[in-house]
């Protein structure tokens, strides 16, 4: 069974960077799946971030390339999300997914409350 | 960006009831549009991909169709499990996005 777990600070302060992993489990992050991180700020809708391959490649939404890096780690089978200069905007539940090649999202972790404060 | 748009945002509907959420795209995504249910705290769901494929473990009393720019998402008989907000989402290209929800209440 698949799962994906996201863990991170659940506060950042304004202007740090937000730093969030997602170990997956039951699965190997190197079989060929994107995998991906999607926000959802309090009481809106779902915002796609960015997707990473098992080999690196990176696509980010043009909104946020300038502040975001995505990694993957096969040795840990794990993927991370870095967020820089954040702001009370970035406040959100931030879920990690995994997107079989050419599908949807289909396997998510529960979401990790990130809140921006100083 | 392709953008998505969610009709209607606000859905009331009685258990047994058929209804249909539509999800418009601003330019043509073929078939690459999924369909997803999330509950409150909870993280989205799949329901539907490839425009009309179900996810497996879903019931099949959501049913998706269309391909282009036009597309809906039925559910053939409420059940008072459903009452939740559906997403739509383009997966044609890069970035990826999101239809706005519908919201989903019991009347």
């Amino acid at each position: 069974q698949v799962q994906l777990q996201e863990s991170g600070p659940g506060l950042v302060k304004p202007s740090e960077t937000l730093s969030l992993t997602c170990t997956v489990s039951g699965h190997s992050i190197s079989s060929g799946n994107y995998w991906g991180w999607i926000r959802q700020p309090p009481g809106k809708g779902l915002e796609w971030i960015g997707n990473i391959y098992h080999s690196g490649s990176t696509y980010v939404t043009p909104s946020l390339k300038s502040r975001v890096a995505i990694s993957v780690d096969t040795s840990k089978n794990q993927f991370s999300l870095k967020l820089s200069s954040v702001t009370a905007a970035d406040t959100a539940v931030y879920f990690c997914a995994k997107m079989p090649s050419s599908d949807a999202f289909d396997i998510w972790g529960q979401g990790t409350v990130v809140t921006v404060s100083s | 960006d392709i953008q998505m748009t969610q009709s209607p945002s606000t859905l009331s509907a009685s258990v047994g009831d058929r209804v249909t959420i539509t999800c418009r795209a601003s330019q043509s995504i073929s078939s690459w549009l999924a369909w997803y249910q999330q509950k409150p705290g909870k993280a989205p769901k799949l329901l539907i991909y490839k425009a009309s494929s179900l996810e497996s473990g879903v019931p099949s009393r959501f049913s998706g169709s269309g391909s282009g720019t036009e597309f809906t998402l039925t559910i053939s008989s409420l059940q008072p499990d459903d009452f939740a907000t559906f997403y739509c989402q383009q997966y044609n290209s890069f970035p990826y996005t999101f239809g706005q929800g519908t919201k989903l209440e019991i009347k």
